[in-house]
């Protein structure tokens, strides 16, 4: 899997929207990148993943830049209780070896 | 909504007993998972399965053993427990294809 650097925490204004970047540079052709989130003492939440073309769903957008070297995912207007650990995994599509979380961005949303 | 339930949520043991952690998942997942997280650390990987009667050590190595007899079954059991396995233990599930993983809600081990 290709490695991913996360800032280890950001903070963002409730009502605003949460910018969180991920760096991939030696992500290969058949990767994809997935983001997922855990709020306090649950399990991961799967948000969003894409290859190349950006995304949007009901919880977020993800933004992959042409090289594909970096991504971000948008949460448009952030509440409270997006407050969570984010985490960018980079896998390709069918991968028979497990998923492994780095230590990802703590994002604080505030009042 | 992921159908994936972790029992018991909460489990308090004293050293040297024997306890097992119950994960099942309705969805018909061939790849199972099991995770450990000490507070405010990271995920680590203890085991997995690709499907039933397979079972496979993750990066991290733990003192607990798990088995897939069934589909949508993934125990873990502590033969005896010990303090210094006191965390959260997540379970979780994927498709064979893909990579969309599914989390229960994790079971926090107390060993006193």
């Amino acid at each position: 899997d290709a490695k991913t650097t996360q800032p280890p925490s950001m903070d963002c204004a409730e009502g605003r929207a949460a910018n969180l970047p991920c760096n991939h540079s030696t992500i290969s052709g058949n990767e994809y990148v997935y983001w997922y989130r855990q709020i306090h003492s649950q399990g991961p939440q799967y948000i969003i993943h894409g290859l190349k073309n950006n995304e949007t769903n009901e919880m977020a957008s993800l933004i992959i830049t042409e090289d594909r070297k970096s991504s971000t995912l948008i949460l448009p207007h952030a509440t409270l209780r997006d407050t969570a650990v984010y985490y960018c995994i980079v896998r390709v599509w069918i991968d028979n070896n497990d998923m492994r979380f780095g230590a990802g961005t703590r994002l604080t949303v505030k009042p | 909504e992921a159908d994936i339930y972790q029992t018991p949520r909460y489990l308090v043991i004293g050293t040297g007993k024997k306890i097992t952690l119950e994960c099942s998942q309705t969805m018909g997942h061939d790849k199972m998972y099991w995770y450990q997280q000490d507070p405010g650390m990271e995920l680590h990987l203890i085991h997995y399965s690709y499907g039933v009667n397979s079972t496979e050590k993750g990066d991290l190595s733990s003192e607990s053993t798990v088995s897939r007899i069934r589909t949508e079954h993934f125990p873990l059991t502590l033969e005896s427990a010990r303090p210094s396995h006191t965390s959260q233990y997540l379970c979780a599930s994927s498709k064979d294809t893909g990579n969309t993983i599914y989390f229960g809600e994790g079971s926090w081990l107390t060993v006193v």
